[in-house]
């Protein structure tokens, strides 16, 4: 069985600083993980994925993830949270043909 | 590309009243999918489909709830009748890699309110 679980349902960070959301999974199988970004009224947007390779992906807009399978985690980060980052953010995890969304994470950016 | 479109991008309705909603995925896709997002349930898969085939329809809530794919570009997701607790937003998304491996692209949603 597989599942996301994504720690902090609203996280909140001042302009400039780190941007850290948490991601972990639980897979039977080497995964596929992916973040995804939703704007307000939007559908959801891809950030960034990993399939093989390089544990540390870079995607969209300056963020990153790591991959981490001793600690089943994929954490998304950005040195500098801009303005234009609040959104809500989706860690997701797929094998087979299965495929699970996390609950979400909504980003403030305080000014 | 267009990208995934979904029409109608607002639907009002009375309860008990038939809802479809529609989606084109984008063309050489071979798999759609519908989810369905609210406040207190998140998103949740509804129904996928491989090659115009219905692969898991077990999110599906109820009986109430029907889709169809007849050809690899629309697809449609009905519920009748509606009832208020149906109110959300539903997106359909496209992918064109087997195995989880291809990313999915969402449509901008349908937000139907079911008064």
């Amino acid at each position: 069985a597989q599942s996301v679980t994504q720690l902090g349902s609203h996280v909140s960070v001042s302009e400039g600083a780190l941007v850290l959301l948490r991601c972990n999974y639980s897979s039977s199988v080497p995964p596929y993980l992916f973040w995804y970004v939703q704007y307000p009224n939007q559908g959801l947007q891809l950030l960034l994925k990993y399939t093989t390779g390089a544990t540390l992906v870079k995607g969209i807009n300056g963020f990153e993830a790591e991959f981490k399978k001793s600690e089943t985690s994929f954490h998304l980060t950005k040195p500098s949270a801009h303005m234009s980052d609040a959104a809500e953010y989706f860690c997701a995890v797929s094998s087979g043909n299965q495929f699970y969304f996390g609950t979400g994470t909504s980003l403030t950016v305080i000014p | 590309d267009a990208g995934v479109i979904q029409s109608p991008r607002h639907e009002v309705t009375e309860m008990g009243q038939e809802v479809t909603l529609r989606c084109k995925p984008i063309s050489g896709h071979d798999y759609l999918f519908w989810y369905r997002q609210t406040m207190m349930r998140g998103l949740e898969l509804l129904i996928y489909f491989n090659n115009n085939v219905p692969i898991d329809d077990s999110g599906m809530p109820e009986d109430r709830f029907s889709a169809k794919m007849p050809n690899a570009s629309f697809s449609t997701l009905k519920i009748q009748p509606s009832e208020p607790r149906d109110s959300a937003v539903y997106f359909c998304a496209s992918s064109n890699l087997a195995g989880g491996r291809g990313e999915q692209y969402f449509g901008p949603g349908t937000r139907l309110t079911v008064t």
